[in-house]
Formats: C-alpha cells, sequence, structure tokens
C-alpha cells in the first residue's frame, strides 16, 4: 500500500498522559498536513509542513501539541497533558509539489478518559 | 479563504441520480472547486476537482456554472455504498490546499 499511513489508528489513554501519533506521507510528497476531526465536523486544519519547515499552525494547535517532520519524511504529533477535549481523530494528510490535490490517511482516533 | 454553503443532508434511494449543490459566493479567480468523500472512521476520499464548465470522471460529474458562485457534484444511479459525508472545498491549488474549510459536509444516506 503506497497510501498515506498513520499509526496507531487508536488509542486510549488517560487525562493528563502524552501520546504521539506518526504519519508516513506518500513517497516523495513534499507537503504534510494535520488535521484534527471531531463526532459531526468536518477536518480542521492544525499545521502544514514542507519537507521539513512547519510552515502554518492554526490557533487550535495549542502549546500542548506539538508536530515534527525530521528529514521531511514521517511526521508526529505530540499532545501533551492530555485533556477530555482533545479525543477526536487526528488526520494526516500528504500532497504533491505539484499541488493538484491532498491525500489522506485513514486517521488515528484519541480517546482521553 | 472561501467558504462554502452545502445542505447538512440529502436521502436517495438506489438507483438514483443525486445532485448535491454547493454556493461559494466569495471564489477567487485563482480558486478551484474539489470534493472528498468521508465514510464514517476514514479519511476524506478525493472525488473530482474542477475549474469552470464540467468535469466527468468514473465516479461523477461536477457541474460549474459561468458565474462560477456555486458548483454540482452529481452521483450518477447510486448505491447503498455511496453513503457517506460530502465536502465542497473551494482553493487555490498549491500551498494553501490543505488549509481549505471543510464545514459540516453534507450527510448522504441511500435508502434500499
Amino acid at each position: 500500500d503506497t497510501g498515506v499511513s498513520q499509526d496507531p489508528r487508536h488509542k486510549i489513554t488517560k487525562r493528563g498522559q502524552n501520546v504521539t501519533f506518526r504519519c508516513d506521507p506518500i513517497s516523495e510528497h513534499n507537503r504534510l498536513y494535520w488535521y484534527r476531526q471531531t463526532l459531526g465536523q468536518g477536518p480542521e486544519f492544525l499545521t502544514y509542513f514542507q519537507n521539513e519547515a512547519q510552515l502554518e499552525k492554526s490557533r487550535l494547535l495549542s502549546d500542548r501539541f506539538s508536530a515534527e517532520r525530521p528529514k521531511g519524511s514521517f511526521s508526529t504529533l505530540e499532545i501533551q497533558r492530555t485533556e477530555q477535549g482533545d479525543s477526536a481523530m487526528y488526520l494526516c494528510a500528504s500532497e504533491p509539489s505539484s499541488g493538484n490535490t491532498i491525500y489522506f490517511g485513514e486517521g488515528s482516533w484519541l480517546t482521553v478518559v | 479563504l472561501a467558504k462554502t454553503t452545502q445542505p447538512i443532508s440529502m436521502d436517495s434511494y438506489e438507483g438514483q441520480e443525486v445532485n448535491i449543490t454547493c454556493s461559494h459566493n466569495n471564489i477567487a479567480t485563482n480558486d478551484y472547486i474539489t470534493w472528498y468523500q468521508q465514510f464514517p472512521s476514514q479519511g476524506p476520499r478525493f472525488i473530482i476537482q474542477g475549474y469552470k464548465t464540467k468535469v466527468t470522471n468514473e465516479v461523477a460529474s461536477l457541474f460549474i456554472p459561468a458565474d462560477r458562485k456555486s458548483s454540482t457534484l452529481s452521483l450518477p444511479r447510486v448505491s447503498l455504498s455511496d453513503t457517506a459525508v460530502y465536502y465542497c472545498l473551494v482553493g487555490d491549488r498549491g500551498s494553501t490546499l490543505g488549509r481549505l474549510y471543510f464545514g459540516r459536509g453534507t450527510q448522504l444516506t441511500v435508502w434500499p
């Protein structure tokens, strides 16, 4: 499968714990995006990388959230001191430099109990 | 970035043609219109993209009038498996594409 891969698909954690999600984009896609999606809502943009550079962050990305993309390949999204309001699906997407369209992964579900 | 307005939900029966209209009054000259489909617990999947007039692929057709202030996604002869949320996005292709406004989309339910 050469699509966008996300891991883990599901994560249940206790409030206050840290969690990390990983995204492997489609090979040679230089743009990578993270989104958050809650029930009944569409995906909301969180942050965007071009290669290894993080070029934009949404105001939704509080200081408990951090994203990295070392070497411009895979990316990680870490949430520190999780809160119940962080429960959502976290989607990763990648885009080729031609910019025709973006391709989404299957998402990582987070449940904070 | 241009925001869009689409119906919250639509119902149809198997075998019928479904047309979902999206309003985007503030569309800019360089903006394209892109539709995504999302099944429960999955990421959105690209369906079709267009700039003007009509675009057709193996899955759907996209009709865009001359003023480009709206667009219509047409799904021919829907089946139960077309039950999903459909999102209309408007924006410039390139670095802004991934920062588009998804909104709540249109929940299409196909009945037997």
